[in-house]
């Protein structure tokens, strides 16, 4: 079962925008997770947010969450062509870190 | 420093055969996580080895089956192919002892089941 689910499904924005995407979840978490994977390939890390943070930089990346709403978003600021892909939050369930993903976001990055 | 590798990129059978995966992990690494992908979703959670045992499994049935070797390595067994079992298989690695929470994929290896 999904744990995370992605909105929009589709993103397509002009190159140099900024890129909001947001992910919702169902039951309590120790983290919240992105992840971009470029043309269904493997998955490449972006960043990790704790229970206990609002928000976190990495770059261009600012991933903010809100656990009284169940709620993520990752904003990708002055967007490149590069950074189309798919994204997907994940959150660990269970023991051992295994991850629950959403169905993703596709982002297109017009040059 | 090698990051997860997979091995094959690709692979068709047919129904009804059965298909061996394979996955290295990050250097340091001791545990690997299996995931399956369907075209247009999310990577679901196949299991997860650690000390050469399936630690943790998903809802999948047992026609999956897994096995990991002293130096780490693992393998995804898949036996009597469905068609359904058309999809991208990824092999995530993590180093267990410190708890990491954040797991390195490999580049997943595509199965067509024709």
């Amino acid at each position: 079962s999904q744990q995370g689910e992605e909105d929009p499904q589709a993103l397509s924005i002009q190159e140099g925008e900024n890129a909001t995407m947001n992910c919702s979840y169902k039951t309590s978490i120790n983290n919240l997770q992105w992840y971009r994977q470029n043309s269904g390939r493997g998955l490449v890390h972006l960043i990790l947010i704790r229970s206990n943070e609002r928000e976190k930089h990495s770059g261009r990346l600012r991933v903010t969450l809100d656990t009284s709403k169940k709620s993520s978003s990752l904003l990708i600021t002055a967007s490149r062509a590069a950074d189309t892909a798919s994204y997907f939050c994940a959150t660990p369930t269970g023991a051992n870190s295994k991850l629950t993903f959403g169905k993703g976001i596709t982002l297109s990055v017009r040059p | 420093d090698a990051g997860v590798t997979q091995s094959p990129t690709h692979l068709i059978k047919t129904r009804g055969q059965q298909v061996t995966l394979r996955c290295s992990p990050k250097s340091g690494h001791d545990t690997v996580s299996w995931y399956q992908q369907a075209l247009g979703q999310g990577p679901q959670f196949i299991f997860q080895y650690y000390e050469e045992e399936e630690r943790q499994r998903g809802n999948f049935p047992d026609r999956f089956s897994g096995h990991q070797f002293p130096n780490y390595s693992s393998e995804l067994n898949v036996n009597a192919l469905l068609l359904g079992d058309s999809a991208l298989y990824l092999c995530a690695s993590s180093f267990r002892s410190v708890r990491q929470e954040t797991q390195y994929f490999g580049p997943g290896t595509r199965l067509l089941v024709l």
